[in-house]
């Protein structure tokens, strides 16, 4: 099984839709979560910090389910502008390798 | 201005020979890193630094080196260039390590034909 695992969509939500992501992880000492945002064939951008007691910007929702492991996002009111790849992280301290683990994403297409 | 940059953008080059991309952050950051994208869109880390020391090494082959002349500039010289090679090359750099928050360069797309 994976460290962190996404659905990898294509996610086609009509303009105005709510849509939610899940993110899994299999590692409980992880300690740290972000999702990222990644347009086509460019470089990932930071889109939010997942804090324990879920936190909110503007459309977008995130929150973290400690005791069955994952995190979400939900994001409303659906823009095109949102068509992206939405990239899972999770950090996990210590340990030899790799403590940043980014998913392999989930594919998002909003349609007019 | 750009805080990550990279470049080339595009390489292409035959198998066998050696090439090198550069990255150079502008934010001040104590930390840089290399991610490999490849064709399956998987990213994953293949060397971080800080304050020019290698904090980790994932188990990529020694072809690649990292090179880090200074705090702003962290370089990835790769050797023998093989097929499996192709695919996109991030920079990134982080204020300090491991705080999650990256700033990713544009990328360098590597083809090795």
């Amino acid at each position: 099984r994976k460290e962190v695992e996404q659905d990898p969509g294509p996610f086609n939500v009509p303009e105005g839709a709510t849509v939610a992501f899940n993110c899994t992880y299999s590692n409980s000492a992880s300690q740290s979560f972000f999702w990222y945002r990644q347009d086509c064939r460019k470089e990932p951008k930071l889109l939010m910090s997942v804090y324990s007691s879920g936190n909110e910007d503007g459309r977008f929702t995130a929150q973290l389910n400690r005791a069955s492991q994952y995190i979400s996002l939900l994001i409303r009111d659906s823009k095109l502008s949102d068509s992206a790849t939405y990239l899972c992280v999770v950090i996990r301290y210590g340990g030899s390798q790799g403590n940043l683990i980014f998913g392999k994403g989930t594919k998002l297409s909003v349609k007019p | 201005d750009t805080a990550v940059s990279q470049t080339p953008k595009y390489l292409v080059t035959q198998m066998g020979n050696d090439k090198s991309i550069k990255c150079e952050q502008n934010l001040g950051h104590d930390t840089m890193y290399w991610y490999k994208q490849d064709s399956k869109k998987f990213l994953k880390i293949m060397f971080s630094y800080n304050n020019k020391e290698l904090i980790i090494n994932e188990t990529v082959p020694n072809r690649f080196s990292p090179k880090s002349p200074d705090k702003a500039h962290l370089n990835l010289h790769i050797n023998s260039l093989e097929l499996g090679d192709s695919a996109v090359y991030f920079c990134a750099s982080s204020q300090v390590e491991w705080n999650g928050e990256l700033f990713f360069g544009e990328g360098s797309r590597l083809t090795v034909l």
